[in-house]
């Protein structure tokens, strides 16, 4: 079956630090790759998505990109503030299955970043 | 509010007795999705419906767990004879239902905490 695999946490960063988050999947077919993010007392919300081969999802300053060779998908940002420390889950989806976009998750890294 | 509602927040139980979790999604999303978040496993597909029916019950772990959904709309949750392996977060998410957005908007979730 689909499966997700994502780095383990936590990761703590300083201010401005570069990050990266890695993420690799297996599934059948051609599935459709999302980053999601749990903020403190909020529910997970969507954060960037791919849903071909070389696309570049991107929102808020984060990237990632869907790589079909390495079948990975990590999630990176060149300069990080307080306000992104939170729970990252890698995600993926076969949207072809019509109206059921079921995603299959991550265990989530929860990244703290200290000023 | 314009969000995926969910009661209770917490609920703290007793094992052996049952309880109910209810989730009112955004308005006029068709697609209606539970998952579980247990400590250190991410997050668990459970359950989606399509308007009122099921056709993914395929995450339920055991006969003690149903679902159901009313006028296409509010959805509950049951536990009967709680665990204490089902202590969890339960996370409900909704969606439009249209092919191929992949986004998910889930609600803050009900702790369930069984003693």
């Amino acid at each position: 079956g689909d499966s997700v695999t994502q780095m383990e946490g936590p990761v703590t960063l300083s201010e401005e630090a570069f990050l990266t988050i890695n993420c690799t999947y297996t599934a059948t077919g051609y599935p459709s790759l999302f980053w999601y993010v749990q903020y403190p007392g909020e529910g997970l919300q969507l954060l960037l998505k791919a849903t071909k081969a070389d696309d570049k999802g991107s929102n808020k300053g984060f990237e990632a990109t869907y790589r079909k060779e390495t079948t990975s998908f990590h999630l990176e940002k060149g300069s990080v503030q307080v306000s992104d420390s939170a729970v990252y889950f890698c995600a993926l989806s076969d949207l072809s299955n019509f109206g059921n976009e079921k995603l299959t998750f991550g265990t989530g890294t929860r990244l703290t970043i200290i000023p | 509010g314009a969000g995926v509602s969910q009661s209770p927040s917490n609920k703290v139980t007793e094992k052996g007795k049952d309880v109910e979790l209810r989730c009112d999604p955004i308005s006029g999303h068709t697609a209606l999705y539970w998952y579980r978040q247990s400590l250190g496993q991410g997050l668990e597909f459970l359950i989606y419906f399509q308007g009122n029916s099921a056709p993914d019950k395929s995450g339920l772990p055991s006969d003690r767990f149903s679902a159901e959904r009313t006028g296409g709309s509010v959805s509950t949750l049951t536990i009967q004879r709680t665990q204490q392996e089902d202590s969890a977060v339960y996370l409900c998410a909704s969606s439009p239902g249209r092919i191929g957005t992949g986004e998910l908007f889930f609600g803050e979730g009900s702790r369930l905490t069984v003693l």
